[in-house]
């Protein structure tokens, strides 16, 4: 079975700058699907980034970044020039590319980010 | 839909009380799955559904919990006889299909005392 591992409960970041969460993942599959989710308060699921584990180039959107060290199985998540709005809790999660029910995902316990101004 | 909806959004139940969450996902989205949320934790698998058909409920935590999507849309998730050990955030989460991205609804958090 795989295992998403978030060792770091709590993190804080001045706005503006620079954070980086860590996640790491345990999986006898070669191919598979890394996420980030961010759950503000409101409670719903945000899908913030993606990475197929094929690929061995980082995947970037806008802000959010990824460093993905397939060997060391380590996942972890960059954002920059932070926001307040980025202040929530974050979730690493692991998908097996696998088409139905082994689609399903598994997270870690989350980290809450919060964002100083 | 424009999204996935849960209702209720908030439900409080007493202890032994039966209790039913909705789930309406996306128009036409095949994969449909529950998890339960408890509180500072990660969401955890309950069970799935591709149309009608539940496929997977290896995650639910006894034989209380009980799932239906009897049309292939809306999906509910029963819970019989509650318990305190049952308060959590139910979150579903729907996909065109199963490899694809899964949009989640906002939750329904579930107290019982």
């Amino acid at each position: 079975a795989q295992t998403v591992t978030q060792s770091q409960p709590e993190m804080s970041v001045q706005e503006a700058e620079t954070v980086t969460l860590s996640c790491t993942y345990d999986t006898s599959e070669s191919d598979y699907y890394l996420f980030w989710y961010k759950q503000p308060p409101s409670r719903q699921m945000i899908l913030v980034i993606r990475q197929e584990a094929y690929k061995q180039q980082n995947a970037t959107e806008n802000r959010f970044s990824v460093n993905f060290q397939k060997a060391a199985k380590s996942f972890s998540l960059k954002i920059s020039d932070s926001q307040l709005g980025d202040a929530a809790m974050y979730f690493c999660a692991y998908r097996s590319p696998s088409t139905g029910a082994n689609s399903k995902l598994t997270f870690g316990k989350g980290i809450t980010l919060s964002v100083r101004p | 839909g424009a999204g996935v909806s849960q209702s209720p959004r908030y439900k409080v139940a007493k202890r032994g009380q039966d209790v039913a969450l909705r789930c309406d996902p996306i128009s036409g989205h095949v994969s449909l799955f529950w998890y339960q949320q408890a509180l500072g934790q990660g969401p955890e698998f309950l069970t799935y559904f591709q149309n009608e058909a539940q496929l997977d409920k290896s995650g639910l935590p006894s034989d209380r919990f009980f799932a239906e999507r009897p049309e292939g849309s809306v999906s509910t998730l029963k819970i019989q006889r509650t318990q305190q050990e049952d308060s959590a955030v139910y979150l579903c989460a729907s996909s065109l299909a199963a490899p694809t991205e899964a949009f989640f609804g906002q939750g329904t958090r579930l107290t019982v005392v």
